[in-house]
C-alpha cells in the first residue's frame, strides 16, 4: 500500500528557504500516479495547492507563490522534494505532499502524507 | 485561475439527517471536480472524485453530483463521523484549486 511521509526543517527564519522532501513506501515514485502533489495550510485556513511534478517531466506550480517554488525528483531515493524561497511569516502550515495511486490527478489525490508544520519565525 | 466557491461555509446538523453541500466553479470544469473530508488534525480524504465517483472504502451514504459549474455533495443519512470539513476541488486545470470548505458540525 503506498504511504508518503514529508520530512524536513520545521523551523525557518524569514527570507530563508524551506526545504521539505516526501518519502514514498509501498511503491514506486516511476511506477505510480502520473504526478506528486505539495499542498498546504495555513492555521485555521482551507488548502492550497503549492504545485507537483508530472510524469511528463514537467513540473507546474502555483503562479501565486510566484517563482519561489522548486519541485524536483530523486527516483533513486523514491522521493520529491519542495524548496520554497525568501519564505515569509505568510508561509507558516501545514505542508502535506499527496498523489493519486496509479492513476491521474484528474481523479483527485486519494493518498496523502500526515503533514508536518512549518512555522516561519 | 478557476475559482471556487462552496456553500454554506458551515452548517448545524443532526445524526440521521440527509446533507447536501453545494461547489461552484468560476468556469466550466466538466467533470473534474473532487470532495475531501478533513478531520482536525488530519490530512483530507478523497470521498468523491470525478464529480459522481465514490471512491474506494468510502461509505455509500456519500454521493456527488454536477457537471459544468454546479456541483453537490450529500451525506444521506449524517452519522457522527461525518462531523468534519469538506472540501471541493477542481482537477480541470493548473493550478489546481480548492473551495473554501464546509464545516458540519453538530
Amino acid at each position: 500500500q503506498l504511504q508518503l511521509q514529508e520530512s524536513g526543517s520545521g523551523l525557518v527564519k524569514p527570507s530563508e528557504t524551506l526545504s521539505l522532501t516526501c518519502a514514498i513506501s509501498g511503491g514506486s515514485i516511476s511506477s505510480g500516479g502520473d504526478s506528486w502533489s505539495w499542498i498546504r495550510q495555513p492555521p485555521g485556513k482551507g488548502l492550497e495547492w503549492i504545485g507537483h511534478f508530472h510524469h511528463s517531466g514537467n513540473t507546474y506550480s502555483n503562479p501565486s507563490l510566484d517563482s519561489r517554488v522548486t519541485i524536483s525528483v530523486d527516483r533513486s531515493k523514491n522521493q520529491f522534494s519542495l524548496k520554497l524561497s525568501s519564505v515569509t511569516a505568510a508561509d507558516t502550515a501545514v505542508y502535506y505532499c499527496a498523489t493519486r495511486a496509479g492513476s491521474s490527478f484528474r481523479y483527485g489525490m486519494d493518498v496523502w502524507g500526515p503533514g508536518t508544520t512549518v512555522t516561519v519565525s | 485561475d478557476i475559482q471556487m466557491t462552496q456553500s454554506p461555509s458551515s452548517l448545524s446538523a443532526s445524526i440521521g439527517d440527509r446533507v447536501t453541500l453545494t461547489c461552484r466553479a468560476s468556469q466550466s470544469i466538466t467533470s473534474y471536480l473532487n470532495w475531501y473530508q478533513q478531520k482536525p488534525g488530519k490530512a483530507p480524504k478523497l470521498l468523491i472524485y470525478a464529480a459522481s465517483s465514490l471512491q474506494s472504502g468510502v461509505p455509500s451514504r456519500f454521493s456527488g453530483s454536477g457537471s459544468g459549474t454546479d456541483f453537490t455533495l450529500t451525506i444521506s443519512s449524517l452519522q457522527p463521523e461525518d462531523f468534519a470539513t469538506y472540501y471541493c476541488q477542481q482537477s480541470y486545470s493548473t493550478p489546481l484549486t480548492f473551495g473554501g470548505g464546509t464545516k458540519v458540525d453538530i
